[in-house]
């Protein structure tokens, strides 16, 4: 089946620097992939699609400056949060469809706990 | 916006029972809507898809059903398993098209020998 897989599993960092998070369709080629923000208790809240070699799009309120996302391609999307704080601090999912269709099942990642000290 | 409601409160039931978790939704009208599985520090794994135009969908111990009226999708688990235990997350097509999807803030399911 479908895997995608995400690394790093977890990363503590302090406050002010960066932090990059990849998403790898092992697989499978994926032209999109999402990614999504957990909080404790609470739902997947979709941050960003990533489209293969063009510009992110952005949820309304998600600062694109802040978590910069770059598809370079078929196969790897990451996400960087810049400047991190610690309200940055959360799990981090990213997914892709297997297929291109429409209404494809997503395959996620096992996500990325970050940590902002 | 769309809105989708599932029962925050945990649900314990015994082992072999059937476990029934309820996904509501409103503002919205989807072509199709998925459900997932995710344990602790995981992500979701897909466990079935149901389309607007289907009332019920099986799958080995599972079932869907999805009511456009009542704008509401149910999904049970037949003789249920301690290895069931597990939060299930509903999830709409979104408005946007294409695979995006929005989530519910899922039911925390917990089956007790």
């Amino acid at each position: 089946g479908a895997v995608v897989s995400q690394h790093p599993s977890w990363v503590i960092c302090k406050s002010g620097t960066s932090v990059k998070i990849e998403c790898r369709s092992l697989d499978f080629q994926a032209t999109t992939m999402f990614w999504y923000r957990q909080f404790p208790k609470q739902s997947l809240m979709l941050m960003a699609t990533s489209n293969e070699g063009s510009k992110a799009t952005y949820e309304q309120g998600v600062e694109k400056d802040k978590f910069l996302i770059n598809h370079a391609s078929l196969t790897l999307s990451t996400l960087t949060v810049t400047s991190a704080h610690p309200e940055d601090s959360s799990f981090y999912i990213c997914s892709a469809a297997g297929e291109a269709t429409y209404n494809s099942p997503l395959h996620f990642g096992n996500g990325t706990r970050l940590t902002v000290t | 916006s769309q809105k989708i409601e599932q029962n925050s409160e945990a649900l314990n039931i015994q082992e072999g029972k059937t476990a029934t978790l309820t996904c509501n939704y409103t503002n919205y009208s989807p072509a199709y809507l998925q459900w997932y599985r995710q344990d602790p520090g995981r992500g979701p794994v897909f466990l079935l898809l149901i389309r607007e135009n289907e009332k019920e969908k099986r799958k080995e111990r599972l079932k869907v059903t999805f009511d456009t009226t009542l704008k509401q999708s149910l999904f049970h688990i037949t003789a249920s398993q301690p290895a069931d235990s597990a939060t299930y997350l509903c999830a709409l097509d979104s408005a946007g098209g294409g695979n995006k999807l929005t989530f519910g803030t899922g039911t925390q399911l917990k089956v007790e020998l």
